[in-house]
């Protein structure tokens, strides 16, 4: 079945520097990548929907300069959280869309900001 | 807008015993509806999904959810939860177009002790 890869699954990082988080889709060519957080024992947050080869679309109240999102091409989106500090500590999950519409979420990311 | 309510945030029961996980939603137009499952420390599972046709849909795991679209509830349930089934439980919603993101409900803390 079709896998979304993401990388890497956990990253301590000092406060100020920048991370990125990659979701590869492994055997199809998502359309669509979609962005969530996860801060402890709360809900998926929607943060951004990319397409590729154009803008990402943030969400009210996420910042698009400090978190960075590219989607280059149809099997790769980024996720740069650019400057970060402990309270960008956070589980951050990838998911994709096939052409006929089926999702499939990466694994996560678990942020750590120190 | 989708929106999506998990009436419970913590639902305590015995090992062999009946569960159910309340989910309503919120949409103006027609709607996907999902289930999924987070063990600790992972992303996310997908338990079941209603798309269109029969409203009682069955997963993995020998759960099930029905759709009630009069009440606008897809609530999940397993006739006989077993320990391995303690996780965070999260009903989604989307709407039917094209490239739209999973709105997620705050989720549903299973606990089952023997």
């Amino acid at each position: 079945g079709a896998v979304v890869s993401q990388h890497p699954s956990r990253v301590i990082c000092k406060s100020g520097t920048s991370v990125k988080i990659e979701c590869r889709s492994l055997d199809f060519q998502a359309t669509t990548m979609f962005w969530y957080r996860q801060f402890p024992k709360q809900s998926l947050m929607l943060m951004a929907t990319s397409n590729e080869g154009s803008k990402a679309t943030y969400e009210q109240g996420v910042e698009k300069d400090k978190f960075l999102i590219n989607h280059a091409s149809l099997t790769l989106s980024t996720l740069t959280v650019t400057s970060a500090h402990p309270e960008d500590s956070s589980f951050y999950i990838c998911s994709a869309t096939t052409e006929n519409e089926k999702l499939f979420f990466g694994s996560g990311t678990q942020l750590s900001v120190l | 807008a989708q929106s999506v309510t998990q009436l419970d945030s913590q639902v305590p029961v015995f090992e062999e015993a009946p569960v159910e996980l309340r989910c309503n939603y919120s949409s103006s137009v027609s709607v996907y509806l999902f289930w999924y499952v987070q063990y600790p420390n992972q992303g996310l599972q997908l338990l079941l999904k209603y798309l269109s046709g029969s409203t009682l849909v069955k997963g993995i795991n020998g759960f099930e959810a029905e759709f009630n679209k009069s009440q606008t509830s897809f609530h999940l349930r397993k006739p006989s939860v077993h320990i391995s089934d303690t996780a965070e439980y999260f009903c989604a919603v989307r709407n039917n177009q094209a490239g739209t993101a999973l709105i997620f409900g705050k989720g549903t803390t299973l606990s089952v002790s023997s």
